[in-house]
């Protein structure tokens, strides 16, 4: 059974520093990474996806890498800002059963 | 540009009240799901329905029935609610359609359902 681990699950960094959230996977068949932001009291909003034969995607501020092998993805935030405090989820899909696993997310807080 | 809507936003029920939550999408999608969220545990889904007209079971579906309407409307029914269903339910929708499970792409904003 897939499990997706996301360590911290909270951080708090001063406005303006880069900052790595990690992602890690038990079950590396994997067929994509997602990773989604959640605001406060809504729902989930995908920021990027990464195929399995990908080993990263980028949108504007945001990088995420995958590394299959070791069962790990970064989000990597580049000068971060107020506005990114959020809770930020992984998602894998897996190749055979086609069903994704989320992790329980790590809340991100940037102090002005 | 409303996406995916779901309504009510909140509910309180008392242990054994039945009520059926609804969600509709007008993205023109397939594929519609419904996940709960509980802390520490992720977001784990319910149902789903890879197209108008299919529906099957996700990974928590014990106590739950759900109801495609429409290609729109995907609704989620709790008969006689439990206290450990106390949660947030979220109805998710993606442009993929076929056979299996596809990825959910848009969410709602939730439903938070309080059983007393």
């Amino acid at each position: 059974k897939q499990e997706v681990t996301q360590i911290p699950a909270a951080l708090s960094v001063p406005e303006g520093e880069n900052l790595v959230l990690n992602c890690s996977f038990t079950d590396s068949a994997i067929y994509n990474l997602q990773w989604f932001r959640q605001d406060p009291g809504k729902g989930l909003t995908s920021l990027l996806l990464i195929q399995s034969s990908q080993r990263e995607q980028t949108s504007g501020r945001l990088n995420a890498s995958l590394d299959k092998s070791s069962g790990r993805s970064t989000l990597y935030i580049a000068a971060s800002q107020p506005g990114d405090s959020a809770t930020y989820l992984c998602a894998v899909k897996d190749t055979n059963a086609g069903k994704s696993t989320f992790g329980d997310g790590t809340t991100l807080t940037v102090k002005p | 540009n409303a996406g995916v809507t779901q309504t009510p936003k909140f509910q309180v029920l008392k242990t054994g009240q039945s009520m059926t939550l609804q969600c509709a999408q007008d993205m023109n999608h397939n594929s519609m799901y419904w996940y709960r969220q509980d802390p520490g545990m992720g977001l784990r889904l319910i149902y789903y329905s890879a197209s108008e007209g299919t529906t099957d079971k996700g990974e928590v579906p014990n106590g739950y029935n759900v109801s495609r309407l429409n290609k729109r409307e995907f609704s989620l029914r709790l008969e006689s609610a439990a206290p450990s269903q106390t949660s947030v339910y979220f109805c998710a929708s993606s442009e993929l359609g076929g056979t299996g499970v596809g990825q959910p792409q848009h969410f709602g904003d939730g439903t938070r359902l309080s059983i007393l």
